[in-house]
């Protein structure tokens, strides 16, 4: 049973600093694995997917990056804002059946100004 | 697009009453889904679907029922409502490439049901 686990639970920044969020699974026989955001009370955003093939994604100031091998995902967020402030969740689809999707259980992250 | 679009965007129940939540999606996916978000649980699979006309038992089915009459439409009901389904439900979908989903999920803006 794949198991998904996102430590810290909760982290705090002073604005501009960099930041690595992390990830980690116990099955590595993964399709792809999802970085969302979700602001309180809203929807998950999509923000990096990086499929089992890749070993790293990135869109602006997010690095995704993807090790099978030791079931560890980062993502990476440069120079951060007070409107990343966030729960980030990674999400990971499994391979063969109906591709389960498992996911975390998120990192509330502050940025403060 | 819309993109994913979800209704009610919250709801109030009686103990035993019951509800029915609409999804739909405009972007052509082939696959649905239903969760439920609890804290300090995730989310959590209750019902999917990969095409119209097909459903299947995700990790939470008891309490809920779901019908994809349509390919863009995914309905989750709730037969006798408990307390226990008190959450926020979150619909999503995922396009097909090559024969399996490109796994890239896409989420709707959630349902608060809180059932008294």
């Amino acid at each position: 049973k794949q198991e998904v686990t996102q430590i810290p639970a909760a982290l705090s920044v002073p604005e501009g600093e960099n930041l690595v969020l992390n990830c980690s699974f116990t099955d590595s026989a993964i399709y792809n694995l999802q970085w969302f955001r979700q602001d309180p009370g809203k929807g998950l955003t999509s923000l990096l997917l990086i499929q089992s093939s890749q070993r790293e994604q990135t869109s602006g100031r997010l690095n995704a990056s993807l090790d099978k091998s030791s079931g560890r995902s980062t993502l990476y967020i440069a120079a951060s804002q007070p409107g990343d402030s966030a729960t980030y969740l990674c999400a990971v689809r499994n391979s063969g059946g109906y591709q389960k999707v498992t996911f975390g259980t998120g990192t509330k992250l502050q940025v403060i100004p | 697009n819309a993109g994913v679009t979800q209704t009610p965007k919250f709801r109030v129940l009686k103990t035993g009453q019951s509800m029915t939540l609409l999804c739909a999606q405009d972007m052509n996916h082939e696959y649905m889904y239903w969760y439920r978000q609890d804290p300090g649980m995730g989310l959590r699979l209750i019902h999917y679907s990969v095409g119209e006309g097909t459903t299947a038992k995700g990790e939470v089915p008891d309490g809920y029922n779901v019908s994809r009459l349509k390919k863009q439409n995914f309905l989750l009901g709730l037969e006798s409502a408990a307390p226990s389904q008190t959450s926020v439900y979150f619909c999503a979908s995922s396009y097909l490439s090559g024969g399996k989903a490109s796994g890239e999920q896409f989420f709707g803006p959630g349902t608060r049901l809180t059932v008294l």
